[in-house]
């Protein structure tokens, strides 16, 4: 069964609004929560994170949110910009564990149009 | 500083053959994760390797297997491939075991199982 879920599998906004990416998990031992971002033919890239002893992060255009009891974290990107077009993985790890053990969702993939 | 390299970017093999796939990680980093990455799955977990031993281990048959050398550089085996597997590998290096947000992706190895 999937422990991190990203249940929208694209979402299209304009250039300069708000983007709004979602992702629900199941697994309430995770301790840290990862966004990246993946453009065609490259790997994913780190963009931003929560401990799960916080509920908002904010880092530029990106801000965080999670929100433990619903077992539920959003990304918001504002204002979006054509490069943000992209797919973004949401990841989770386990309380004790390595990097290398992230749980992935399957992804959302952005579409920030001009 | 040179980033994740993987080797080779692109390979076709025919059901029943063997592969091997290369990850050099970025200079001083010495944990390597990988990945497989399917449109239906999205990103699995397949192992860590840290100090030329695993560390962790995904659930993925046992005709996937992995090793680590003294320079840190990994390797990853697929024998007895099936279609199934046709995907992206990707390699992530960490500079130490458990930092969660050091680890950096390369850009995959494209496997095709015709």
């Amino acid at each position: 069964d999937q422990q991190v879920k990203q249940n929208s599998p694209s979402l299209s906004v304009q250039e300069g609004r708000i983007s709004i990416l979602n992702c629900d998990y199941t697994n309430s031992m995770f301790d840290y929560f990862l966004w990246y971002k993946k453009y065609p033919a490259e790997g994913p890239t780190f963009l931003i994170s929560i401990s799960s002893i916080k509920d908002k992060n904010e880092d530029g255009r990106f801000t965080v949110f999670l929100n433990k009891s619903a077992k539920h974290l959003s990304l918001h990107i504002v204002p979006s910009q054509p490069g943000d077009s992209a797919v973004y993985f949401c990841a989770a790890r386990n309380y004790g564990g390595s990097q290398g053990n992230l749980i992935f969702g399957k992804g959302t993939k952005l579409s920030v149009k001009p | 500083k040179a980033g994740v390299t993987q080797t080779p970017r692109y390979l076709i093999k025919t059901r029943g053959q063997q592969v091997t796939l290369s990850c050099s990680p970025i200079s001083g980093h010495r944990s390597v994760s990988w990945y497989q990455q399917t449109p239906g799955q999205g990103l699995q977990f397949l192992f860590e390797y840290f100090s030329e031993t695993q560390r962790n281990k995904g659930n993925f048959p046992g005709r996937f297997s992995g090793r680590q050398f003294s320079n840190s550089r990994s390797e990853m085996n697929v024998s007895t491939l099936e279609l199934g597997d046709s995907a992206l590998y990707l390699c992530a290096s960490s500079p130490d075991l458990g930092q969660i947000l050091g680890a950096f992706f390369g850009q995959g190895t494209r496997l095709t199982v015709v």
